[in-house]
């Protein structure tokens, strides 16, 4: 079941702030999240487990709400170099592979 | 660790034509997975292999795609015949546990004409 993200696409000016949500209708075991530059391979950014934990990884940081089978990612300050493509990885019990959403397109500008 | 190894980088391919497209893996890595990468799609898994041995095809499309892995440093994807609806960016990935993060390799872009 392949988890919704939202929002599609957002543009940003730098040091502005962003959320990126990500949702499924079931539960979750973990969620990964992952960043996409054009024409590269997607990056693995940080892994969240459930019990509702919260990771920060710089400025980007991520939290999980099991019993809401959601979470976000949080992008502060935000930096020309945050532009990209990011994806949330779902998966549902403990020795499943990951489900990507369909992906939200960061805009940086100066 | 040169990381997730794949080629080649680009492939242009006449309908009918078979495909080969490969991937070396990071070292140690118990798991490895088959990504398509579509506009329309997203990121789809078509199969992934733990120690060596397939685990779950049932994303391949069609009996025209099929992957080996003959030894823990290298995988490939077959497609035969090839159709231009194959066109896609191909990953390969790896990761050390299937509860870590994945590294992806720089994919493989095949266009089919």
């Amino acid at each position: 079941q392949q988890p919704v993200q939202s929002p599609q696409a957002v543009i940003l000016r730098e040091g502005e702030d962003a959320v990126i949500n990500c949702s499924s209708s079931k539960a979750l075991y973990s969620v990964h999240w992952y960043r996409q530059k054009h024409g590269e391979a997607p990056v693995f950014l940080m892994i969240l487990l459930k019990g509702g934990e919260q990771k920060g990884h710089e400025k980007i940081s991520a939290s999980f709400n099991e019993k809401k089978q959601q979470s976000s990612l949080y992008l502060t300050a935000s930096q020309l170099s945050y532009s990209g493509t990011y994806f949330c990885g779902t998966v549902n019990s403990g020795n499943t592979p990951l489900v990507f959403g369909k992906g939200t397109r960061l805009s940086v500008i100066a | 660790d040169a990381g997730v190894i794949q080629s080649p980088r680009h492939e242009v391919t006449e309908m009918g034509q078979e495909v080969t497209l490969r991937c070396k893996p990071i070292s140690g890595h118990d798991y490895l997975f088959w990504y398509r990468q579509t506009m329309m799609r997203g990121l789809e898994l078509l199969i992934y292999f733990n120690n060596n041995v397939p685990i779950d095809d049932s994303g391949m499309p069609e009996d025209r795609f099929s992957a080996k892995m003959p030894n823990a440093s290298f995988s490939t994807l077959k497609i035969q015949p090839s159709e231009p609806r194959d066109s896609a960016v191909y990953f390969c990935a790896s990761s050390l546990r299937m509860s870590y993060g994945y590294t992806f390799g720089s994919g493989t872009r095949l266009t089919v004409v």
